[in-house]
Formats: C-alpha cells, sequence, structure tokens
C-alpha cells in the first residue's frame, strides 16, 4: 500500500557514471516532483510534470533528465555524476498543482558520488 | 526571488510545548504547510494554513500566521521524544506547482 516509491533506496557510484532513479505513485496524481536535500538539508524542486509534461524546470545542469511515461511515474536520469551530485533525492506527487498542493513524499535516494 | 527562513536548531525537554518559526519574503502564497522529517525518511505533512486565517489547531499542533509581519509558527504542546525530528515550513499555491522550502528546524526532545 505505498504510497509514493523509489528505487534504489541507496545509490554509490564512481564520478562519470550515468545513473537512474525511478519513482512510482499509486496515489491517482496528476503532478510528479523530483527534489534535491543536499547535506545541510536544504530542500530545492528540480523537476514537476503534470500529466506527463514538463511543467517546472528550475536552474538543473543538463546533465539531468526528467522522464514520464505515464502519470504514475517519473524517472531521473543523471550523466556525467559529480562530486557535487551526491545529496538525497525525493520524489513527490500532489493530486494537482495549484492551490491544492499537499505533496506526498517518497522515502529517498542517497546517492553518493565518488 | 522567495525566501524562507527558519532557526536552525531547537531543543526542549519532554513534556514542555515547542514553538518553531518561519519567515518569508513572498506574501503571495495561499498556502502554508509544516512538514515534518524523521531520520532517514522523506516529508510527512503535518499541518496547513490557509493564507486568509489567523490560527489553525489540530490536537498538539497550533498553527500561527502573522502576515503583516510575514511570520508562521508551530507550536507543538506536550513535546515528546517521538517528536524529535526535522521540521520544514513550505509556501505555495496560487498558480505556481512549486513549493518553496526553508531551511528546516532541527527539533531535539530531551527526556
Amino acid at each position: 500500500d505505498t504510497a509514493v516509491s523509489q528505487t534504489p533506496k541507496y545509490l554509490v557510484t564512481q564520478m562519470g557514471n550515468d545513473k537512474s532513479i525511478k519513482c512510482e505513485q499509486n496515489l491517482g496524481h496528476d503532478t510528479m516532483y523530483w527534489y534535491k536535500q543536499d547535506s545541510k538539508k536544504f530542500l530545492k524542486i528540480m523537476f514537476s510534470y503534470n500529466n506527463k509534461e514538463l511543467i517546472i524546470n528550475e536552474t538543473v545542469p543538463n546533465r539531468f533528465s526528467p522522464k514520464s511515461p505515464d502519470k504514475a511515474h517519473l524517472n531521473l536520469h543523471i550523466n556525467s555524476l559529480e562530486l557535487g551530485d551526491s545529496a538525497v533525492y525525493f520524489c513527490a506527487s500532489s493530486r494537482t498543482g495549484g492551490s491544492d498542493n499537499e505533496q506526498f513524499f517518497g522515502p529517498g535516494t542517497r546517492l553518493t558520488v565518488l | 526571488g522567495e525566501d524562507v527562513e527558519q532557526s536552525l536548531f531547537l531543543s526542549v525537554r519532554e513534556g514542555d510545548s515547542s514553538v518553531i518559526n518561519c519567515t518569508y519574503t513572498d506574501s503571495s502564497s495561499t498556502y502554508l504547510y509544516w512538514y515534518k522529517q524523521e531520520p532517514g525518511a522523506g516529508l510527512q505533512l503535518l499541518t496547513y494554513i490557509f493564507s486568509n486565517m489567523d490560527m489553525k489547531q489540530d490536537q498538539r499542533l497550533t498553527v500561527l500566521l502573522n502576515k503583516k509581519d510575514k511570520h508562521l509558527s508551530l507550536r507543538i504542546a506536550d513535546t515528546q521524544t517521538g517528536d524529535s525530528a526535522i521540521y520544514f515550513c513550505a509556501l505555495g499555491g496560487g498558480s505556481s506547482y512549486k513549493l518553496i522550502f526553508g531551511s528546516g528546524t532541527r527539533l531535539l526532545v530531551r527526556p
């Protein structure tokens, strides 16, 4: 009965590699998000998709590419990983955007780049 | 751009009240949220308040909003050790899909 799930939970990789993080929600929500939480716990939005359409694209390097195959899934692919990409990445979803914006978060993926 | 600030750390004794504060610069937000993050976990929505309200009470939680001073607070009554976590305020609503998060306040409850 997991609402928002992410895989993997932990990801350790070498600099320069390419990796993907997957996110799925079974809440029937239309909007999904990726957030990055740095070592100081600061949380910042990266991307948002509404009905498979990209609606938020913050200042994020081109090495990060989100993909939404359907409303229930939002994956994050990262090329040429750098040390500074080490962080916890959270996926979230909400019923819709706009005023009613309660977001449900996944458990996070801790990415460590060596 | 939006700026949302919180104090970094708060320590209270079990059974006391905790007050976590948040100040912000953007007054156009229609919803103001409080999220809780326990160690190694994602964020969990605790409560929220509409921008046209001054106060909202939900069991042990009381949210106060001072729109003039752009100040939001979360009061936890009878704080328990299980309340130890990081608390984030977040601003959202209107036509924006974004939530803007504060830097988080780490609450430590001492037995």
